[in-house]
């Protein structure tokens, strides 16, 4: 069974301490794995996909990685709008192309 | 540019009553999705549309319908609402299976009493 867990529940760091989210996941054969960006109140919001183990992907202060079981995202110099709340979700080959989700890690940036 | 919408977007429901959630796309996306969301779990999908007129079930469709009639909307009916129902509902939709970048909607929030 395809399955996707994400550590931390949440983390609390201080602006400018970078750090990473970690996304494990069990499929048959990937297809692609994804992360997500959620604020508050908002439907999520697409950041990366990715594809193959050694995969990586930027975007101003994130960083996605990827290898055969997990991913994860850096952050680097993180800022307080980088709050949110970041889902993984994976699709696997034997999966009609519909995604399972990870429950998300809650980053919160203090000033 | 509005993307995906969702009406309404609060919602507070009897027990036993029924209400419908509309999804409305305007991207010609031809996949669309109705997933929930509840605290301390990933997404899961309810209910999903590969085209017009088409619908097909999900992981939890218990308690759900769907329809399809138009290639832009996608609607999610509650027949008889329990508590169990309540959730943040989200509507998704992509322009393809190969295409990977789902729109998702800003939600619905339900509580049902």
């Amino acid at each position: 069974e395809d399955q996707v867990t994400q550590s931390p529940e949440a983390l609390r760091l201080q602006e400018g301490e970078s750090s990473s989210l970690n996304c494990s996941y069990t499929v048959s054969g990937l297809r692609g794995l994804f992360w997500y960006r959620q604020d508050p109140g908002k439907g999520p919001e697409f950041l990366f996909t990715l594809y193959s183990a050694g995969e990586e992907k930027e975007k101003e202060r994130l960083k996605a990685t990827l290898t055969k079981k997990e991913s994860f995202l850096h952050i680097t110099a993180p800022k307080p709008e980088d709050s949110a709340t970041y889902l993984c979700a994976v699709q696997g080959v034997d999966s009609n192309y519909q995604l399972i989700w990870g429950a998300g890690t809650k980053l919160i940036i203090k000033p | 540019n509005a993307g995906v919408t969702q009406t309404p977007k609060f919602r507070v429901l009897k027990t036993g009553q029924s209400m419908t959630l509309l999804c409305a796309q305007d991207m010609n996306h031809e996949y669309m999705y109705w997933y929930r969301q509840d605290p301390g779990m990933g997404l899961r999908l309810i209910h999903y549309s590969v085209g017009e007129g088409t619908t097909a079930k999900g992981e939890v469709p218990d308690g759900y319908n769907v329809s399809r009639l138009k290639k832009q909307n996608f609607l999610l009916g509650l027949e008889s609402a329990a508590p169990s129902q309540t959730s943040v509902y989200f509507c998704a939709s992509r322009l393809t299976a190969g295409s990977y970048g789902y729109t998702f909607g800003s939600g619905t929030r339900l509580t049902v009493v």
